[in-house]
Order: structure tokens, then C-alpha cells, then sequence
């Protein structure tokens, strides 16, 4: 139980596009759910909290007009790069908190990651 | 400031050998939560423990083992006999919900191990 996937795994684009990144918590609720980003050789980074229904909460100096996420379900929650450039270039992990599950109401499970390279 | 502080950014072992990594915290909560993850070089983080701060017992599971110091504000992880399959980055992360008034994670910068055969 408590398995959080991502899609894609990875990705390659052209600069100024923009990419979609889906985060599923595939068999448990999750009305929370947390963006983070990892440069290479450096820690997560929380980018976001997402929360069902209700517009995310970004930390500080992470621009929301560039990176959109939605929550839309209890199991899905979507982060889209807007215009990408090459500095967006990272790995963006998700992570789902399980709110129903006995004993793991504080604990998140982490999706595999998705590595986004703007070329 | 820094909530979640790891020292060591890199140890190299040799096989067998022990390897100790180091985790401070700080926070203003009574009532918080400290985590323990490995990245292997694929990318996804492996679970390894959660403690709560009102949980002092140290835990052992199979060659890991840690120890929660409530005094000195750390929380260490040993890995006992390292082998190859160890060779990963380890992260410290706090939880403090009072404080941040959520569940989000902090984490530390990370320590790669090196297991060498």
C-alpha cells in the first residue's frame, strides 16, 4: 500500500514550451499533497503544498504564475511548467499524504520522480 | 535558518565498515516528527524511519540503527557493515506541523555514502 506514482518519468522539451507532470496517489486518499524540486548534488526543495480542491501554497520565491499546479481529485494532483527554460531543468518529486490511513496521517509517500530537461 | 543540518556532505567506507551520519534539528515544537530517507542513484527516496519527540527509544532494523538525542537535538543514523547496496544519499528530514502549521517536510542537505568493495 501507500504508492504514489508520477508520470512521466522523464521528460525532454524545447524552451518555451510547457510540460505537464501528473502525481497519482494510487491506493489511498490524499487531500495533501507536496511539490518539491532537486538540483543535482543539492536537497529537496519544496516548491509547493498542494491541497484538494483549493488553490496551492507556494514558498517563497517560487513563482506560481510560472509553475500551475492543480488538485482537482483525492488522488491526483498536476504541477505544468509553463514556458520552460533551460534553468527549469530538475527533478520534481512529488509526495502524497495519506489523511485517512491509521497511523500514517503525518507521514508522506514520495512518487518516483520526474526529470525534466529543457533543452 | 537552517532547521535540518548535516555536516557530513560525503563519507567513503570500505565494505564492513561501520559509517555514523550525523543529523541536527531545530525546532521550537514539543511535538514534532524526524524522518530518515535514502536516494539511491535512481532518484526515488526509500522510506527508512519516522520518530516522533516523544519517542527517545533508539531503534534498531536489520544493520541500521539510530539514535534520538532529545538533549543535543540530533537524531543519528548508523549503518552497521556497510555494503555496496548502501552507496546512496541520505537524508534528515523534520516535520514541525505546530510550527509551520502543515505537514511539510525540511530537509537536510544530504550525506552520499560511499560503499567501496
Amino acid at each position: 500500500g501507500a504508492v504514489v506514482s508520477q508520470h512521466p518519468s522523464r521528460v525532454i522539451c524545447k524552451s518555451g514550451t510547457s510540460v505537464k507532470i501528473e502525481c497519482r496517489s494510487l491506493d489511498f486518499q490524499a487531500t495533501t499533497m507536496f511539490w518539491y524540486r532537486q538540483f543535482p548534488k543539492q536537497s529537496l526543495m519544496l516548491m509547493a503544498t498542494s491541497n484538494e480542491g483549493s488553490k496551492a501554497t507556494y514558498e517563497q520565491g517560487v513563482e506560481k504564475d510560472k509553475f500551475l499546479i492543480n488538485h482537482a481529485s483525492l488522488t491526483l494532483s498536476t504541477l505544468t511548467v509553463t514556458s520552460a527554460h533551460p534553468e527549469d531543468s530538475s527533478f520534481y518529486i512529488c509526495s502524497a499524504r495519506d489523511t485517512q490511513g491509521a497511523g500514517r496521517w503525518n507521514e508522506q509517500f514520495f512518487g518516483p520522480g520526474t526529470r525534466l530537461t529543457v533543452l | 535558518a537552517q532547521k535540518v543540518t548535516q555536516a557530513q556532505t560525503e563519507i567513503s567506507v570500505v565494505e564492513k565498515e561501520d559509517v555514523t551520519l550525523d543529523c541536527v534539528y531545530e525546532t521550537r515544537d514539543t511535538t514534532y516528527y524526524l524522518f530518515w530517507y535514502k536516494q539511491p542513484p535512481s532518484g526515488e527516496l526509500v522510506f527508512l524511519i519516522r520518530r516522533n519527540s516523544f519517542d527517545e527509544q533508539n531503534e534498531i532494523s536489520g544493520r541500521y540503527s539510530w539514535n534520538f538525542q532529545k538533549s543535543t537535538s540530533s537524531f543519528n543514523f548508523t549503518i552497521t557493515a556497510s555494503q555496496v547496496v548502501d552507496s546512496a544519499v541520505y537524508f534528515c528530514a523534520l516535520s514541525d506541523p505546530w510550527t509551520t502549521n502543515d505537514y511539510k517536510l525540511s530537509f537536510g542537505a544530504g550525506t552520499t555514502v560511499t560503499v567501496r568493495a
